[in-house]
């Protein structure tokens, strides 16, 4: 069946340092692929999403290009924020459904 | 335009009630679905409701089931509850295809005690 795997951290990193958070899948056929954040106590926010080979997701600096030939959506940040602290997810829908398949999430910690 | 809302936030039941979540999901969203957010499984997909019909539904026992009332607004139900249903329940909610972006609301954070 369809999975995701990403990096579980958690993810400590230091005020305006480089981000990148893994994300893998297997699907059959073409996917479309999300990044989710959690901030403590909430639900989940949209990042971005690709719904295509080579889309490129943006939003709030944060990028991740849906890359088909690797079965790879890496999130990327050139410069984080302390109130980037939040759980980030991956996640797929595929087929028609509306189900979304989560990775197991990733915890950042971002200190000033 | 208003969110995802999620009722009640927070509830505390005893093992072998029974309780009743509720989701109004963004207006001109026809499509409900239902997550269970735990720490040892993760993310894990309930169902899904379309037009008052489920339309999907995840890997959970019978105990757990749902509808949608011809507003799009949806509920879900579990019965004789255990230990372990103890989770943060999410809704989200969609306008229709499975292409079309879920909004997630807050989540209702169930404990069995």
């Amino acid at each position: 069946g369809n999975s995701v795997t990403q990096m579980e951290g958690p993810v400590t990193l230091s005020e305006e340092a480089f981000l990148t958070i893994n994300c893998t899948y297997t699907a059959t056929g073409y996917p479309s692929l999300f990044w989710y954040v959690q901030y403590p106590g909430e639900g989940l926010q949209l990042l971005l999403k690709a719904t295509k080979a080579d889309d490129k997701g943006s939003n709030k600096g944060f990028e991740a290009t849906y890359r088909k030939e690797t079965t790879s959506f890496h999130l990327e940040k050139g410069s984080v924020q302390v109130s980037d602290s939040a759980v980030y997810f991956c996640a797929l829908t595929q087929g028609g459904s509306e189900k979304l398949v989560f990775g197991k999430g990733t915890k950042l910690t971002v200190n000033p | 335009k208003a969110g995802v809302t999620q009722t009640p936030r927070y509830l505390i039941k005893t093992r072998g009630q029974q309780v009743t979540l509720s989701c109004s999901p963004i207006s001109g969203h026809r499509s409900v679905s239902w997550y269970q957010q735990t720490p040892g499984q993760g993310l894990q997909f309930l169902f899904e409701y379309f037009s008052e019909t489920q339309r999907n539904k995840g890997n959970f026992p019978g105990r757990f089931s749902g509808r949608q009332f011809s507003n799009s607004r949806s509920e879900m139900n579990v019965s004789t509850l255990e230990l372990g249903d103890s989770a943060l329940y999410l809704c989200a909610s969609s306008l229709d295809t499975a292409t079309d972006t879920q909004y997630f609301g807050p989540g209702t954070r169930l404990t069995v005690l």
